[in-house]
């Protein structure tokens, strides 16, 4: 099983709706991750928080906001979403070494209505 | 020219077979290296890292040729339960996980 959990596992949401997703690992990771991922498609990096600093935004609307409370958590904040958002989002960690794999929560399945 | 590149396929095999597939990568500064399994509408696992000198876990090998970019993955002895999309992932050294577009495997019994 994930040791990456993702809160909550489905949310649907009006676009003038706030929102937040969290994600939480206690495997002592220096570095999280926010990826979206549409359906048949890769996962794109969204945000990467290294040392509890944001250290890449790859350009990403501001309607979409993350913020990382500590070293086990991460969130991101929605704000005015559109439903082209709509889309699954996944929160991943790793130890921060350029050569060391990620670990992928189960994901949250947005719908924007 | 996307910096990591995949046959999409989809790749319809036999149960028992070998399936052989590469990824390509554009940036020869690239650190590390991944596979990645992912099913259906759920997130990605890794399989395995993939190492200059090759790997093996069980019925997977993993290779690397840095001069010419690419990577490979093998299954031998193809089960259903390797049916799923297969990511190709390269990290550049700065923390950024680059996926490839995944490769479609499914097995027929």
């Amino acid at each position: 099983d994930t040791e990456v959990t993702q809160t909550p596992k489905h949310l649907v949401m009006g676009m003038t709706n706030k929102k937040s997703l969290k994600c939480e690992q206690h495997m002592g990771h220096r570095a999280m991750y926010w990826y979206k991922q549409k359906a048949k498609k890769p996962p794109e990096l969204m945000f990467v928080y290294s040392y509890e600093k944001l250290s890449i935004n790859e350009s990403v609307p501001s309607r979409f906001s993350p913020e990382c409370p500590n070293s086990s958590l991460l969130n991101l904040h929605l704000h005015a979403l559109q439903p082209e958002d709509s889309a699954l989002y996944l929160c991943a960690s790793s130890q921060g070494d350029m050569n060391t794999e990620a670990f992928f929560g189960q994901g949250t399945r947005l719908t924007v209505v | 020219r996307k910096e990591v590149e995949q046959d999409p396929g989809p790749f319809n095999v036999p149960e028992g077979a070998t399936v052989a597939f590469n990824c390509t990568y554009s940036n020869s500064a690239s650190q590390s290296f991944f596979w990645y399994r992912q099913d259906c509408r759920k997130e990605p696992k890794l399989l395995m890292s993939v190492y200059s000198s090759g790997n093996e876990d069980g019925r997977f090998t993993a290779q690397l040729n840095r001069a010419s970019q690419y990577i490979s993955l093998l299954i031998r002895d193809s089960k259903l339960s390797d049916s799923a999309t297969y990511l190709c992932v390269v990290n550049k050294g700065n923390e950024k996980l680059t996926f490839g577009t995944g490769t479609r495997l499914t097995i027929i019994p």
